[in-house]
């Protein structure tokens, strides 16, 4: 069966920080691969998507950038983070037009 | 490009009563149209699915919703909420074929005793 593992589950970090997010799936090949953000009370924002190895697509600019550098595995990073980046940060993955699965999500608080 | 719009991004029904949530979408072509729970600090769960065929879908929960093309609805509704129905909830649209999955607002449902 299919899981996808996202971590950490909370995160504190100081403005001008790095970030680092990974997310994982197993049991699929080939998976369509996305960074989603919930600000407070603004609903679910897509930040990036990817097909394939190395595609990346991003959907808002911004100060995050996403990679994919193997098939199942997907990483959301910053080089210096702002406050406007603290969130929930929920990683998904589907095949083409089905049914998406999340992981469990990662709260960001940018202080 | 496709898009999700969720009229009401709070709604508040009584226990037992109806719940009724409202998703439009546009589509350049036929659409795969979801429905999604979130519980707080949790990741998304699907609630149903249309994708072709029968136009009403039942889902977990008790929930069920109709497809509906030519007002381009996706409308969720349940008969009698529960407590446990105060969530967020997520309509979400992809191509038939395509890959990105495009997300509404979110409607937070509260529900009184």
């Amino acid at each position: 069966s299919q899981t996808i593992h996202q971590w950490p589950a909370t995160l504190v970090q100081p403005v001008g920080s790095p970030l680092s997010l990974e997310c994982t799936v197993e049991g699929t090949s080939n998976p369509n691969l996305y960074w989603y953000r919930q600000a407070a009370g603004r609903g679910l924002q897509l930040l990036f998507y990817s097909v394939g190895i190395g595609q990346i697509s991003s959907e808002v600019p911004q100060n995050l950038s996403a990679s994919r550098p193997q098939d199942r595995q997907f990483i959301l990073s910053s080089k210096k983070l702002l406050l406007s980046d603290s969130g929930f940060y929920l990683c998904a993955w589907n095949l083409n037009g089905q049914v998406a699965f999340f992981g469990q999500g990662t709260r960001l608080t940018v202080v | 490009a496709q898009s999700v719009t969720q009229l009401g991004s709070h709604v508040s029904v009584s226990e037992g009563a109806l719940v009724l949530l409202r998703c439009n979408y546009s589509s350049s072509v036929p659409p795969y149209l979801f429905w999604y729970v979130q519980y707080p600090n949790q990741g998304l769960q699907l609630l149903l699915k249309y994708t072709t065929g029968a136009t009403l879908v039942k889902g977990i929960n008790g929930f069920e919703a109709e497809f509906k093309k030519s007002e381009t609805s996706f409308h969720l509704t349940k008969p009698s909420a529960h407590m446990s129905d105060a969530a967020e909830y997520f309509c979400a649209v992809s191509k038939a074929a395509g890959n990105k999955l495009t997300f509404g607002g979110g409607t937070r449902v509260l529900v009184k005793p």
